[in-house]
């Protein structure tokens, strides 16, 4: 199965800034998904990162507060902008791979 | 609206012994369901999945059991070792995406 770096780990960020999010797999992917889990919730899909065509997202997510770039196939980031305490939550990447599906770690970000 | 389910957010059980997750869909176009394990401060992992022609999967000390008509599956782990301690979830697919449940927190004792 493959491999997913995704930094930063965790973060305390500013209300007002924006975080980017990185995660690099060490083989090609076409597709990429984007989670949120917020503190007791489920994982929650953001937006698909297709590499070479503007993301799909979900009902409730846009482009202008997650901004996702999929510059090649083993490589996405998402962005959190204009950051406010609602965003704090574990933001995960997930490639398909085989039976299932591989995550990052997971980037803890805490918004104050 | 939820579309998948896990009603148990905590369960505890004896080494030894079965843990019995389960997790119940409302969504009738979903045709494969998945499980996961997370850690603390780590990314889910696959743990299993069925495919909705199958309504049985083992792998080990996992089986993963479908009732389509009930739109429900359960994850039974025999026998449950400390190691197994961590949040479980549930997840079902019709297509690429993944509709994630809430988790349940299994905490198995020595």
């Amino acid at each position: 199965s493959a491999v997913i770096s995704q930094k930063p780990s965790r973060d305390i960020c500013q209300r007002g800034t924006s975080l980017t999010i990185q995660c690099q797999v060490d083989s090609q992917v076409t597709m990429m998904f984007w989670y949120r889990q917020q503190p007791g919730q489920s994982l929650t899909l953001i937006a698909t990162a297709n590499q070479g065509s503007e993301a799909t997202y979900e009902s409730g997510f846009v482009i202008d507060k997650f901004p996702i770039s999929r510059p090649n196939l083993t490589f996405s980031t998402l962005t959190v902008s204009n950051m406010s305490p609602e965003d704090s939550s574990i933001y995960l990447c997930s490639v398909p791979t085989g039976e299932g599906y591989t995550f990052g770690s997971g980037t803890r970000l805490t918004v104050v | 609206d939820q579309q998948v389910k896990q009603n148990s957010p905590s369960l505890s059980v004896q080494e030894g012994r079965i843990s019995i997750l389960n997790c119940d869909y409302t969504n009738s176009m979903f045709d494969y369901f998945l499980w996961y394990k997370k850690y603390p401060a780590e990314g889910p992992t696959f743990l299993i999945s069925i495919s909705s022609i199958k309504d049985k999967n083992e792998d080990g000390r996992f089986t993963v059991f479908l009732n389509k008509s009930a739109k429900h599956l359960s994850l039974h782990i025999v026998p449950s070792q400390p190691g197994d301690s961590a949040v479980y979830f549930c997840a079902a697919s019709g297509s690429e995406k993944l509709v994630f449940g809430k988790g349940t927190k299994l905490t198995v004792n020595p």
